[in-house]
C-alpha cells in the first residue's frame, strides 16, 4: 500500500513565526502536491512538484514555499505564519503511470 | 482556468435513501475524472472514470461520466450512517504536469 506520512499532525504557531510541514511518500511516486483544505472551499493547490528539485505553483502560492531535494520527500514553508494561514494541510502523491492521487493524513496549523 | 463544481453544497437524508451527487468541469486536455470520500481524516479513493457511459460500481455506489456534456454523478443506494462524509471530484487534466483540480466537495449527512 502506498503511504503517505505527514509528520505533524497538529500545530499551533504565532504570527510570524516561520512554519515548516514536512511529507514523506514510500512509492517513489514523481509528483507531490501540497493542498489546503477549508470549510466550503474544497482542496485548492498550493504548490506541486514533479521531480526533484522541481516545483510549480499551483493555485495559491502566495505566502508559501516548497522544498523538494530528495525524491520521497516534499515540504511545505510559512516563511512568516499568518492568521489567515489557520487551515488543514493535506500532503499528496502520484505516480505517472495513474492518475489516483494518495493523501497523506493531514496537518492542522492553526496560527494565533 | 481549470474549474471543476460540485452540487449539492450539502445533503441530509434517512438511512435507506438514494442519492445522487453532481460534479461539472471545465478543463483543458481532460484525462480522468476522480471521487474521493473523505470522513475526518484523509480523502479515501473511490472510482477514476475516463470514459463516457461506463458505470463503474462498487457494492451500493456506481459512477458514470458524460465528456460531452463534461459532468459526472456518483450515486448511493440504500444509504447508511457510515456513508455521512464529504464527497470530493477530482479532475485530472489542464496544462501543468498532471494536478487535480478539486471541488469543493458535497456534504452528506445520513440519519438513522
Amino acid at each position: 500500500d502506498v503511504k503517505v506520512t505527514q509528520s505533524s499532525r497538529y500545530l499551533v504557531k504565532r504570527t510570524g513565526e516561520k512554519v515548516f510541514l514536512e511529507c514523506v511518500q514510500d512509492m517513489d511516486h514523481e509528483n507531490m502536491f501540497w493542498y489546503r483544505q477549508d470549510p466550503g472551499l474544497g482542496l485548492r493547490l498550493i504548490y506541486f512538484s514533479y521531480d526533484v528539485k522541481m516545483k510549480e505553483k499551483g493555485d495559491i502560492p502566495e505566502g508559501y514555499s516548497v522544498s523538494r531535494e530528495k525524491k520521497e520527500r516534499f515540504s511545505l514553508i510559512l516563511e512568516s505564519a499568518s492568521t489567515n494561514q489557520t487551515s488543514m494541510y493535506l500532503c499528496a502523491s502520484r505516480g505517472t503511470q495513474g492518475d489516483t492521487i494518495y493523501f497523506g493524513e493531514g496537518s492542522w496549523l492553526t496560527v494565533v | 482556468e481549470d474549474k471543476v463544481v460540485q452540487s449539492p453544497l450539502s445533503l441530509v437524508v434517512h438511512e435507506g435513501d438514494t442519492v445522487t451527487l453532481n460534479c461539472s468541469y471545465e478543463v483543458t486536455n481532460f484525462r480522468s475524472l476522480l471521487w474521493y470520500k473523505q470522513e475526518k481524516k484523509a480523502p479515501t479513493f473511490l472510482f477514476m472514470l475516463t470514459s463516457s457511459g461506463i458505470e463503474k460500481k462498487s457494492g451500493r455506489l456506481s459512477s458514470i461520466l458524460d465528456k460531452k456534456e463534461l459532468f459526472s454523478i456518483l450515486n448511493i443506494t440504500a444509504t447508511q450512517t457510515g456513508d455521512s462524509a464529504v464527497y470530493l471530484c477530482a479532475v485530472s487534466g489542464g496544462t501543468s504536469y498532471g494536478k487535480l483540480t478539486f471541488g469543493q466537495g458535497t456534504i452528506l449527512t445520513v440519519h438513522p
